[in-house]
């Protein structure tokens, strides 16, 4: 079945890295993502890998995937009070569904 | 390029009602797709529409449906309102056109309150 999980709540010190892991079931996906929501507002597409793919970077963000083990993860690099979200990871279900994680929340202190 | 749009942001109905809630989606993009945001729940697919055609329906009573027009915009209405339809209403856009997914651009959401 289709099934992607997270770890719910992350806490980190300003300046320091983030790593936020989620597992996925479904092996045909074409797509993973990571999506950011800020309270009351809709889902921000932070980035994607393509299945083929081992790892992407985009500026402070870098993922990476492991497909033997169906494990995503997403690092945020020199993480502000701006980071501070939630963040969903995401697998393609075919015809541009999407199976959402529980998502995780990221908190930044001093 | 303007973004994903979704109206009205908030609404709030009575058990019993129905609603109505509207998505146009990015320039270009003909694939519409709706999900319902709730604590409990989570992030729920509920339905795909690309061409007008639903191409994929999520585990929902019929009391959710949804079109898609030829311009592309998309509508989701809910009968008979009940008090656990209180979400928050998301809808993304999608350049795929095939069965595999593409990147999907979400809009702000509608915020939908039943009492």
């Amino acid at each position: 079945g289709e099934d992607v999980e997270q770890s719910l709540f992350l806490s980190v010190r300003e300046g320091d890295s983030s790593v936020i892991n989620c597992t996925y079931t479904d092996s045909s996906s074409t797509y993973l993502y990571w999506y950011k929501q800020e309270p009351g507002a809709g889902l921000q597409l932070l980035t994607y890998i393509f299945s083929n793919m081992d790892m992407k970077q985009d500026q402070r963000l870098t993922v990476l995937l492991n497909k033997k083990d169906k494990h995503l993860s997403l690092r945020i690099a020199d993480t502000q009070t701006g980071d501070s979200a939630i963040y969903f990871c995401a697998e393609g279900g075919g015809y541009n569904k999407l199976i959402f994680g529980a998502g995780t929340r990221l908190a930044v202190h001093p | 390029k303007a973004g994903v749009t979704q109206t009205p942001r908030y609404l709030i109905k009575t058990r019993g009602q129905q609603v109505t809630l509207s998505c146009s989606p990015i320039s270009g993009h003909r694939s519409v797709s709706w999900y319902q945001q709730t604590p409990g729940q989570g992030l729920q697919f509920l339905f795909e529409y690309f061409s007008e055609t639903q191409r994929n329906k999520g585990n929902f009573p019929g009391r959710f449906s949804g079109r898609q027009f030829s311009n592309s915009r998309s509508e989701m209405n809910v009968s008979t309102l009940e008090l656990g339809d209180s979400a928050l209403y998301l809808c993304a856009s999608s350049s795929g056109t095939g069965d595999l997914n593409t990147e999907a651009f979400f809009g702000q959401g509608t915020r939908l309150t039943v009492v």
